[in-house]
């Protein structure tokens, strides 16, 4: 069965620390992929999406993700997180037609 | 950017009665809206998917006659949890898609509470 597996469930950074949130999937067809924020209180937002092209890529506040298909990844990166970034994150692929997986989310609390 | 709202943001019923929750796109066309559960401190889980103007498709496990998903328009797509009971006190979280885009919208979510 298709799957999304984000490696770490809580995640605890200084400010200024980098970030790396790991995001792997199991589907041997054509993928989108996705990774989602939820601040505190509020409602999922996009934070950057891969449909096809150059497989890094960059997305708001300073994040970006890379795709590298022949390990089935998705990571999302950030080189100097803030106190503001602090958040859950989910991994999303949607499967050729509409389906999106998401992944169990990382909680990232990061200290000021 | 594309935004979708929910109605009601939260809702607290007792066990038997139905609650009805709103989906709308107010800034686009949503050809298809989804309709997700979620859990305290787990992810989203896909209950259905609908397209305007036909029959919503109900993932493994979802009880379609609990869960009754409208979509008369465009806009608007509607989740209705018939004969609630305390289980179904979850998150609910529709999003919305435009056309062929794979990216979907999120609404900001309902807080069902099934007494």
């Amino acid at each position: 069965a298709q799957s999304v597996s984000q490696h770490n469930h809580h995640v605890i950074l200084s400010e200024a620390a980098s970030l790396e949130l790991g995001c792997n999937y199991s589907y041997g067809g054509t993928v989108n992929l996705f990774w989602y924020v939820q601040y505190p209180g509020q409602h999922l937002q996009l934070l950057l999406k891969y449909f096809s092209g150059d497989p890094l890529v960059k997305g708001i506040k300073g994040f970006e993700a890379e795709f590298i298909k022949s390990k089935f990844s998705f990571n999302l990166r950030k080189p100097s997180v803030q106190w503001s970034d602090t958040a859950e994150y989910f991994c999303a692929v949607n499967l050729e037609g509409f389906k999106t997986i998401f992944g169990a989310g990382t909680r990232l609390f990061v200290k000021a | 950017g594309a935004v979708v709202s929910q109605h009601p943001s939260r809702v607290i019923c007792k066990s038997g009665t139905s609650v009805k929750i709103e989906c709308r796109s107010l800034d686009f066309q949503a050809t298809t809206m989804f309709w997700y559960r979620q859990f305290p401190k787990q992810s989203l889980m896909l209950m259905a998917t609908s397209n305007e103007g036909s029959k919503a498709t109900y993932e493994q496990g979802v009880e379609k006659d609990k869960f009754l998903i409208n979509h008369a328009s465009l806009t608007l797509s509607t989740l209705t949890v018939t004969s609630a009971h305390p289980e179904d006190s979850s998150f609910y979280i529709c999003s919305a898609a435009q056309g062929s885009t794979r990216e979907q919208f999120f609404g900001p979510g309902t807080r069902l509470t099934v007494l």
